[in-house]
């Protein structure tokens, strides 16, 4: 079945804890993506990757990390997360950045920084 | 990049169509209009999408007219499942891969 999974699903932590969200996909996509949505803000694109070892800034950068060292794979990566930080976050992967490429996303990572 | 302007929040009841428009001034030659479906806690997912004119699938219309500034996703007899936000999303791979979604409608069906 094509997907894109993310780990953890739900996970709490604590200001300055360094954290690693996972994402992976199986459609061979070269194109991933990083969102986080926050109430009343709709999706906002925190870094996105359009193949291996290229990797930019979306809207929303500040405070994260990225890195696409293997094609299935595209690690959300949190130094040092601060309560702001609390969101929930969706990896996405299409088949190239173009957006007539659909877009398939991950169920959802709920984060709680406090 | 183009940015995208819907409205809020919309009310319908079950079996009425519902028609969500979506402007988009900025839209450049090569994008595209894709309109996104989400329910809460869960991801975006595809539903639509079109370039100009009319496109139809087994779940919805998208209506584009031909200055293509706007854009209007159409799902009829909407049933109280059709709950949920709906997105519009507009660039191009000229962008390098930047997409910017907006801030979404929220759709209410009542029975």
């Amino acid at each position: 079945e094509a997907q894109v999974t993310q780990n953890p699903r739900y996970l709490i932590t604590v200001t300055g804890k360094k954290l690693t969200v996972t994402c992976s996909q199986n459609m061979n996509h070269e194109y991933m993506s990083w969102y986080r949505q926050d109430p009343g803000l709709g999706l906002r694109q925190i870094y996105y990757s359009m193949n291996v070892e290229v990797t930019d800034k979306g809207d929303v950068p500040e405070g994260y990390k990225v890195s696409r060292k293997e094609k299935r794979n595209f690690p959300l990566i949190l130094e040092s997360p601060s309560p702001n930080q609390t969101s929930l976050y969706f990896c996405a992967s299409s088949g190239s950045s173009g957006t007539e490429e659909t877009q398939y996303f991950g169920p959802g990572t709920r984060l709680l920084v406090l | 990049l183009a940015k995208t302007t819907q409205p809020i929040s919309m009310d319908s009841y079950e079996g009425q169509e519902v028609n969500i428009t979506c402007s988009h001034n900025n839209i450049a030659t090569n994008d595209y209009i894709t309109w996104y479906q989400q329910f809460p806690s869960q991801g975006p997912r595809f539903i639509i999408q079109g370039y100009k004119t009319k496109v139809t699938n087994e779940v919805a219309s998208l209506f584009i007219p031909a200055d293509r500034k706007s854009s209007t996703l159409s799902l009829p007899r909407v049933s109280l499942s059709d709950t949920a936000v709906y997105y519009c999303l507009v660039g191009g791979d000229n962008q390098g891969g930047k997409l910017i979604f907006g801030q979404g409608t929220e759709l209410s069906v009542k029975p």
